[in-house]
Formats: C-alpha cells, sequence, structure tokens
C-alpha cells in the first residue's frame, strides 16, 4: 500500500513560468513533510519541509503548501530556470527524525 | 569530504554471491538509514540506527539483508545470495539529531545482479 503517491510522473514547464507539484498521503499519523530533489547518480538533496502545524512554507523560489484536511501538499517553483530540471520527491514522516516513506517522484524539465 | 560517502559506487555481481555496501556519515550525524531505489520506483527504507538505540530494521525485505554500524559511525549494508530483484541503487543518509532532523543523502552505490 504506498503512502504517498505522486500522481504525475512527468512535468514540462517554460523557464520563467511556474512548476506545480503534487503528492497526496494516506496516512494521518504523519507529521512532518519534506521535499528532495535529485539529479541523475547523484543522492537526493533537501530542498524545503513542513511541518503539519503549519500550511505553508517558503524558501526563494520554493513554496510548499499543506491542505491537512485533503492529506494533499504541493510544491510551486517561481520562476522555474532550466538548472530545477531534476526529479522531485514527496517525503512524509511520522516523527521528525524517523525514517522517511517517500513517492514515486516526478520528473520536471524546464525548456529554455 | 564533509557529505555521505558511499562505496563503491558501482557493483556487479553474479547471482547467488555476498556483497557488502559501505556508509561513511557525516561526522557528528547520530542517525543513519539505508534505502534503496529500484528502477523507476521510489525511495523505499530499509533500515534505520539513532545511536546506541535497537536499530529499526522493519524495512528489510528478506533474511538475506542485514546491517550494522560500528563505533556509532560507519555502517555495512550486506546482502546474502543476492537476487536478481535486488539490482537495485542503495542509497545511506545521515541526519544530527534533533527536531531539524533533515536527512543528507550519498550518491548511492548502484548494484546489478546478473
Amino acid at each position: 500500500d504506498q503512502q504517498v503517491k505522486q500522481n504525475s510522473p512527468s512535468l514540462s514547464v517554460q523557464e520563467g513560468r511556474i512548476s506545480i507539484l503534487n503528492c497526496d498521503y494516506t496516512n494521518s499519523m504523519f507529521d512532518y513533510f519534506l521535499w528532495y530533489k535529485k539529479y541523475p547518480a547523484e543522492g537526493p538533496t533537501f530542498l524545503i519541509s513542513i511541518s503539519s502545524i503549519k500550511d505553508k512554507n517558503e524558501d526563494g523560489r520554493f513554496t510548499v503548501f499543506l491542505n491537512k484536511s485533503a492529506k494533499h501538499l504541493s510544491l510551486h517553483i517561481v520562476p522555474s530556470q532550466p538548472g530545477d530540471s531534476a526529479v522531485y520527491f514527496c517525503a512524509a514522516q511520522k516523527v521528525a527524525g524517523n525514517k522517511l516513506t517517500f513517492g514515486g517522484g516526478t520528473r520536471v524539465l524546464v525548456k529554455p | 569530504g564533509a557529505g555521505v560517502s558511499q562505496s563503491p559506487s558501482n557493483k556487479v555481481t553474479e547471482k547467488g554471491k555476498d556483497v557488502e555496501l559501505r556508509c561513511d556519515p557525516i561526522s557528528g550525524h547520530t542517525a543513519l538509514y539505508w534505502y534503496r531505489q529500484s528502477l523507476g520506483q521510489g525511495l523505499e527504507f530499509l533500515i534505520y540506527f539513532q545511536g546506541n538505540s535497537a536499530p529499526d530494521k522493519s524495512g528489510l525485505p528478506s533474511d538475506r539483508f542485514s546491517a550494522e554500524r560500528t563505533g556509532g559511525s560507519v555502517s555495512t549494508l550486506t546482502i546474502q545470495r543476492t537476487q536478481q530483484e535486488d539490482s537495485a541503487v542503495y542509497l545511506c543518509a545521515s541526519s544530527p539529531g534533533g527536531a531539524k532532523n533533515i536527512q543528507y543523502f550519498g550518491a548511492g552505490t548502484r548494484l546489478s545482479v546478473l
């Protein structure tokens, strides 16, 4: 049973436009959510996180929104840049510091 | 280096052989995690070490998989009698502990079982 799902395997966006990545989860015990970015042949790198007590967290071009009632979160990248082309993983934790449960990833291609 | 280091970066083995994968976490990080990513899939949790506590082995897929962490630092993931379905990228992560506990990943070991 997949507890974290990213239903869009890929996304193509024009440089300068907004990229919106979506993630759904089923386990209401998750209380901490993270987004990781992964380039080929590299490990995932942390991007941004949000606690379940918040509904928005912003860091530069990246904003994460959390809708607890819908068990849905999204990552907005504005403006998108060619260097943002990568695979993005949504992840969830039941207790901060514990194991991560990952979604299947969304491959983003930003076209110049 | 300052990051998580994994070795080897690539490993090709024959079905039935044993393999050992190594992880050097970031110095001072108390928690260490192993995950694997099969082709086209997300990352799957395998095992988690936190300080001197008993490890959380709940993600290990079979008893052919084991891991240890010596001296609270370096960790080795061992796969015995490898099978073709074990082919994946094995990723190690470490974290400093505390309230904001971001996990930092190594580049992974790509294991191919022929």
